[in-house]
């Protein structure tokens, strides 16, 4: 199975400061076929499900404010709030999709400091 | 508006089977794949099992669940179900279904409870 580490466990940022969040995986997840990083970014609050921010470690999904953004290949990930809003609040995963069994960080729960 | 509904008791008792439904509106459940997925305070995120209804029901499942678990389709009420059998404790935790077979998932159900306990 491909290991999703995220970190940090728990991160606070002040409002309007930047907040990074790393995801690393055990084996690379770039799939040399179509040249695309297999690992998605969701966002999950509290009651809610998780909510799909970011594809392809770098697409975001349609709707999603542009202060979201991934970034990274191969192994390492980060996704980047540019500027924290309090509604930003929550827990964020990473996910591959390169291979079965598809598979979940930790999770990473970001406050406002 | 594509919305995911599941469905199914939210206690079962140790060593029965946990059955779920999962109810798609808003599109046709021939348009994509269909996964579970679970949440639990220990274990985390949990991809389950998904489906393709082309072929008989195109299935794959996690390995660590395979002899429990099976899932189906039934194209002519838009849903897909999942049936996890013998099971404990460990089983506990909210299931999901979603929109998405070996991708990301971009649409979830608000998620169902289940509490195995006798």
């Amino acid at each position: 199975d491909i290991v999703m580490t995220q970190s940090p466990d728990s991160l606070a940022v002040s409002l309007g400061e930047r907040a990074t969040i790393n995801c690393k995986s055990s084996q690379s997840v770039l799939y040399s076929s179509n040249n695309k990083n297999h690992l998605a970014w969701y966002q999950q609050k509290p009651g809610q499900p998780p909510k799909l921010l970011i594809y392809w470690a770098s697409t975001r999904e349609s709707g999603v404010p542009d202060r979201f953004s991934g970034s990274g290949s191969g192994t390492d990930f980060t996704l980047t709030i540019s500027s924290l809003q309090a509604e930003d609040v929550a827990v964020y995963y990473c996910q591959q999709f390169y291979s079965t069994p598809y598979t979940f960080g930790q999770g990473t729960k970001l406050e406002i400091k | 508006q594509v919305q995911l509904q599941e469905s199914g008791p939210g206690l079962v008792k140790p060593s029965e089977t946990l059955s779920l439904t999962c109810t798609v509106s808003g599109d046709s459940i021939r348009s994509d794949y269909w996964s579970w997925i679970r949440q639990s305070p220990g274990k985390g995120l949990e991809w389950i099992a998904y489906i393709y209804y082309r072929g008989r029901g195109s299935t794959n499942y996690n390995p660590s669940l395979k002899s429990r678990v099976s899932i189906s389709i039934d194209t002519s009420k838009n849903q897909f179900s999942l049936n996890l059998t013998s099971v404990t404790a460990a089983d506990t935790a909210v299931y999901y279904c979603a929109r998405g077979g070996s991708s990301y998932y971009g649409l979830w159900g608000q998620g169902i409870l289940v509490t195995v306990s006798s």
